[in-house]
């Protein structure tokens, strides 16, 4: 079974801290994907990456940043966290089959309030 | 880009059948994805339909028109444990990730 986890499920944070996600799946999976969840607004992708220190912007990067140094691990960063980054955060991974059925596994969520 | 659209809530009752709606509009395609997430959970997968037709898998079956643009999730013999979102996804041309729509809530009452 794929596996993915997430650092915290709940995470209370004040404004203007540096606040870091941090995503890992045991599958060996090439692709890791960022995602926010919001009420009305669905599944928003903000960051991917489809190898090592590759990283590509997804619809709303803007107060984000990634890190990927290790194939396993996908980190999240918001470098100075704000009220409306308050939201809950799904990470995920696939195993890229070009033009196949690429199937997304998430991790449990993290859900995030900004103070 | 890509356009994802269903239904936001729907309410059936236990061992009814619903038909979840999605349609979409994308400049490729290479198939199609229904998602169920629970409240608080992460989003599970439920089945993929890349070519037209009907896939059944129990009491869950999908389908698509790639002609229309059109898929649909149909749950038989409803039971309280389904009330949850569902997600539909496209997956668009090349190796673009997954579009997400914002998923349909089911209610599903006695």
């Amino acid at each position: 079974d794929v596996k993915v986890t997430q650092s915290s499920r709940y995470l209370v944070k004040r404004t203007g801290e540096k606040v870091f996600l941090e995503c890992v799946q045991d599958m060996d999976h090439e692709n890791m994907f960022w995602y926010r969840q919001d009420p009305g607004l669905g599944l928003r992708l903000i960051y991917f990456s489809y190898d090592v220190k590759m990283k590509e912007k997804g619809d709303i990067p803007e107060g984000y940043s990634v890190s990927r140094e290790k194939k396993e691990r996908f980190s999240l960063i918001l470098e100075s966290a704000s009220t409306n980054q308050t939201s809950m955060y799904l990470c995920a991974s696939s195993l890229p089959i070009s033009g196949g059925q690429e199937t997304q596994y998430f991790g449990p969520g993290t859900r995030l309030l900004v103070l | 880009g890509q356009n994802i659209d269903q239904p936001t809530e729907m309410t059936a009752t236990e061992g009814a059948i619903v038909q979840i709606n999605c349609t979409y509009q994308t400049s490729g395609f290479n198939g199609l994805f229904w998602y169920q997430q629970h409240a608080g959970e992460a989003p599970t997968f439920l089945s993929y339909n890349v070519l037209d037709g009907l896939e059944e898998k129990g009491r869950f079956s999908s389908f698509l028109s790639r002609s229309k643009g059109y898929s649909y999730l149909l749950l038989k013999e409803l039971q309280m444990k389904d009330s949850a979102s569902y997600l539909c996804a496209v997956r668009g041309p090349g190796n673009t990730p997954l579009v997400f729509g914002k998923g349909t809530r089911l209610s599903v009452i006695a």
